[in-house]
């Protein structure tokens, strides 16, 4: 099946830096979204992007489906935006296969 | 407009014991999936439905699992003779069509003692 691989798997930021996550993954692919998942574990849609570029406020993601790649920027980080960050695809079928997240911490 | 809905939001549970979760999706929303999480791992897949058929289940689902969605509205997971190892958070998902965006419930954590 798909390979979905997402870096770095922690990243520790202080409050106001900006980062950059990468999610690579083995196949082409009909979706791609990027999740929040908050200390209750709830999953918070953050963008469905299959290709192209998305903004949302201090958010934004680009994915270059040829080359298998997309990345999440966030921009000026609060504390708020702690928390694990899943990559999630799905190719042929329609399940969707998750990366292993990354744990981003801010700190005031 | 509502999101999905999963209940209970937490079950304790003796091995041996038998459970049932319950999963509402987006209405209209005629794909619905479920998903186990484990601690420090990301959700994977378990089964989905289009409307009231089932149409891929994971290897993950063992014949101790089983999932219905009677006349494609809510859908139900049932877990027979409950074993430490079931212990997870049970996530519910559904999407519009196939290739749409999924939306997530807040998930079902399930503690076996």
């Amino acid at each position: 099946g798909i390979q979905v691989e997402q870096s770095p798997p922690d990243l520790i930021l202080q409050e106001g830096a900006n980062s950059t996550l990468r999610c690579n993954f083995s196949d082409s692919v009909n979706n791609l979204q990027w999740f929040h998942q908050n200390p209750w574990g709830q999953l918070i849609n953050l963008f469905y992007i299959p290709s192209g570029t998305k903004q949302n406020g201090r958010l934004s993601a680009t994915t270059v489906a040829t080359e298998r790649y997309s990345l999440l920027y966030i921009s000026s980080s609060q504390t708020t935006d702690s928390g694990v960050y899943f990559c999630a695809v799905e190719g042929s079928g329609s399940r969707l296969t998750f990366g292993e997240g990354t744990q981003l911490t801010v700190n005031p | 407009d509502t999101g999905v809905s999963q209940d209970p939001r937490h079950k304790i549970t003796k091995r041996g014991q038998n459970v049932t979760f319950r999963c509402d999706p987006i209405s209209e929303h005629n794909r619905l999936y479920w998903y186990r999480q484990t601690l420090g791992q990301g959700p994977e897949f378990l089964t989905y439905f289009q409307n009231e058929a089932q149409l891929e289940k994971s290897r993950l689902l063992s014949d101790r699992f089983s999932a219905e969605r009677p006349k494609g509205s809510f859908s139900t997971l049932e877990i027979q003779r409950t074993e430490q190892g079931d212990s997870a958070m049970y996530l519910c998902a559904s999407s519009l069509t196939l290739n749409a965006p999924q939306f997530f419930g807040p998930g079902t954590r399930l503690t076996v003692l």
